[in-house]
């Protein structure tokens, strides 16, 4: 059975950083890009970015771009998302997921003093 | 960027009906688009990938159709449990982007 569980959500001022990961299961993670989804409370759904398999190659949306950094350790089986220099509209529930089939419970990060 | 116009925003349906909705993208993206439904307090559920097919398990009620950059999903006879809230996902082309959604509800 293929599971993603996150972890490393939490309550942080604007400004700091805070790192996500996502613990894969159930299938061989190195065949496989993966990406992160966000959704601000109350509102839809946005892609953040995606990492190829090997993760040699990744993608971010422009306003994450120079913040985030998504990253992998296949020998863990284990997806990441570094967030630095937070802003408040980065407060969201965080989904992993392998694109799009199957998507993790989601972690809460709420940006805030 | 692909722009996903979604529409309608909402829809009040009743059970049994057939429901339409749909997503235009701003430029082409193939088949390269997906259908997710959420439900309250749940991650989202792909129902089809590649704007026509049908994800493993999903019910023959729901139908994915493409006409250009216009996409459709249909729900042919509405059921109790599918109300939620319904988006769209390009992956043609990075950023990936998905419609801004459309709820759906029983009267």
């Amino acid at each position: 059975e293929v599971q993603l569980v996150e972890s490393g959500g939490g309550l942080v001022q604007p400004g700091r950083s805070l790192k996500l990961s996502c613990a894969a299961s159930g299938f061989t993670f190195s065949n496989y890009y993966m990406a992160w989804v966000r959704q601000a409370p109350t509102k839809g759904l946005e892609w953040v970015a995606s990492i190829t398999n090997s993760g040699g190659s990744t993608y971010y949306r422009d306003s994450v771009k120079g913040r985030f950094t998504i990253s992998r350790d296949n020998a863990k089986s284990t997806l990441y998302l570094q967030m630095d220099s937070l802003r408040s509209e980065d407060t969201a529930t965080y989904y992993c997921t392998r694109p799009g089939d199957y998507w993790g419970q989601g972690v809460m990060v709420t940006v805030s003093s | 960027n692909t722009v996903m116009t979604q529409s309608p925003t909402s829809i009040f349906t009743s059970v049994g009906d057939r429901v339409t909705m749909s997503c235009k993208a701003s430029q082409n993206v193939g088949i390269n688009v997906g259908w997710y439904q959420q439900k309250t307090g749940q991650s989202p559920k792909r129902l089809i990938y590649w704007a026509s097919n049908r994800d493993a398990g999903v019910p023959d009620r729901f139908t994915g159709s493409r006409s250009g950059t216009e996409f459709t999903l249909t729900i042919s006879n509405m059921q109790a449990e599918d109300p939620a809230i319904y988006y769209c996902l390009q992956h043609n082309s990075y950023p990936y982007t998905f419609g801004a959604g459309t709820k759906l509800e029983l009267k």
